[in-house]
């Protein structure tokens, strides 16, 4: 069952803009991760969250993690043409080493 | 370095004939393995995963199965497609221990017509 919903499904901005997505999950999680897929391709891992983290940072990304909101945000700062794709994040709950995925955000920049 | 290696990258098969999707690791020993479906425009679903030789967890039941031969490779297998099987299927390994960062390989796209 889908456990992380991105918000917004669907995200367009200008070159060099910010760009926000969102996740929320439902149950208590060790970490949380999120991945991006360029179109037709596999998914790759950009940046991992652990629950008793707030923040954490890599290159021109953000992710934030609220815990008591059962929340997490994704700012990718300075947007380019390359980040173009599908946004991904996945929640690790514990139990089978599965990761439980949400629907992902689709981000176009444009030029 | 680790390197995940899937194929074929396309296939387009006729319903009722059977399936082999093929997966291997490399650089790493004794990984857990997945195989993943994403139906177009969607998140992922997990349909099989494994944490040894022979050692295969079914997620989803359906007319999919799995093996795992060896250490480092993972097959995916049907005796008979439905249209309903249509998709982009992606292999992906992680280490040992829950929560690991997964590693996807580039993906198959099945057409069953």
């Amino acid at each position: 069952s889908q456990q992380g919903e991105e918000d917004p499904q669907a995200l367009s901005i200008q070159e060099g803009e910010n760009a926000t997505m969102n996740c929320s999950y439902k149950t208590s999680i060790n970490n949380l991760q999120w991945y991006r897929q360029n179109s037709g391709r596999g998914l790759v891992h950009l940046i991992l969250i652990r629950s008793n983290e707030r923040e954490k940072h890599s290159g021109r990304l953000r992710v934030t993690l609220d815990t008591s909101k059962k929340s997490s945000s994704l700012l990718i700062t300075a947007s380019r043409a390359a980040d173009t794709a599908s946004y991904f994040c996945a929640t690790d709950v514990g139990s089978n080493y599965q990761l439980i995925w949400g629907a992902g955000t689709k981000l176009i920049i444009k030029p | 370095s680790q390197t995940i290696h899937q194929w074929p990258a396309t296939l387009v098969q006729p319903v009722g004939s059977p399936l082999s999707l093929e997966c291997t690791v490399e650089g790493t020993s004794n990984p857990n393995l997945y195989w993943y479906r994403q139906a177009a425009g969607r998140g992922l679903q997990l349909l099989f995963y494994s944490v040894g030789i022979g050692q295969i967890s079914s997620e989803v039941p359906q007319n999919l199965s799995a093996s795992r031969p060896q250490d480092r490779q993972f097959i995916l297998s049907s005796k008979k497609l439905l249209l309903s099987d249509s998709g982009f299927y992606l292999c992906a390994w992680s280490s040992k221990g829950s929560g690991n960062t997964i590693y996807f390989g580039e993906g198959s796209w099945l057409t069953v017509v």
